[in-house]
């Protein structure tokens, strides 16, 4: 059974450098074409798209976070990352990592973890 | 600039059905040939209930179906049950990144 696990800090400090870790179990990041994904909600909001990767390097990123957004995969230990610079209160939110239900697909997100909540707050 | 827009909420009752709609507000609307649909229930990941515009993922009832016509998508819930009394989200492609609607409560009466 897949498993997805969001983990990191749950406080960061405004300018500074928001960094989390999805560690998958069940599953491959490397297995198959898969676009892995990170989707945010701010609290009480709707979901916003962070960007997805494949594991060969392809990466999309959201438009209006990509010149702060960085995804990253480390195969050897499953996980795939989320760095984002630059933070400030509009990014406090849960951020999710997931998998989507077919290869090449980036909006058909079947597997999620948990959630993880990041407050940006000094 | 695309965006996907759904109704702030909806309601039914019990037995009824209830259709969700999901607009591409949009020059061009070719890049809205696949369309997903999410349940979330608060403080919870959302879960998939369509995708391909019509496909249910297995687990997912046969109440739930999709359908979509010209920059419309549509999620139909028929025999509404208290349990799919939720947050509904679309999501589609824009051009080679991808947007989620801005959601839709369901209050099942």
């Amino acid at each position: 059974q897949l498993q997805l696990q969001e983990s990191g800090p749950g406080l960061v400090k405004p300018s500074e450098t928001l960094s989390l870790t999805c560690t998958v179990s069940g599953d491959s990041i490397g297995s198959r074409s898969y676009f892995w994904g990170w989707i945010r909600q701010p609290p009480g909001k709707g979901l916003e798209w962070i960007g997805s990767f494949h594991y060969s390097g392809i990466t999309y990123y959201n438009p209006s976070l990509k010149s702060r957004v960085i995804i990253s995969v480390d195969t050897s230990k499953n996980q795939f990352s989320l760095k984002m610079s630059s933070v400030t209160a509009a990014d406090t939110a849960v951020y999710y990592c997931a998998r989507p239900i077919d290869d090449h697909n980036l909006i058909s997100f079947d597997y999620w973890g948990q959630g993880t909540l990041v407050t940006v707050s000094s | 600039q695309s965006a996907l827009t759904q109704p702030r909420s909806v309601s039914g009752s019990p037995g009824q059905s209830v259709t969700i709609s999901c607009t591409k507000t949009s020059s061009d609307v070719r890049g809205f040939t696949y369309v997903s649909w999410y349940q979330q229930y608060p403080g919870k990941a959302p879960k998939l209930m369509i995708y391909d515009v019509s496909k249910r993922p297995s687990g997912v009832p046969d109440r739930f179906s999709g359908s979509k016509s010209g920059n419309t998508a549509s999620l139909t819930i028929s025999g509404l049950q208290a349990e799919d009394e939720a947050d509904y989200y679309c999501c589609s492609y824009a051009g080679s990144f991808v947007l989620f609607g801005g959601g839709t409560k369901l209050t099942v009466l």
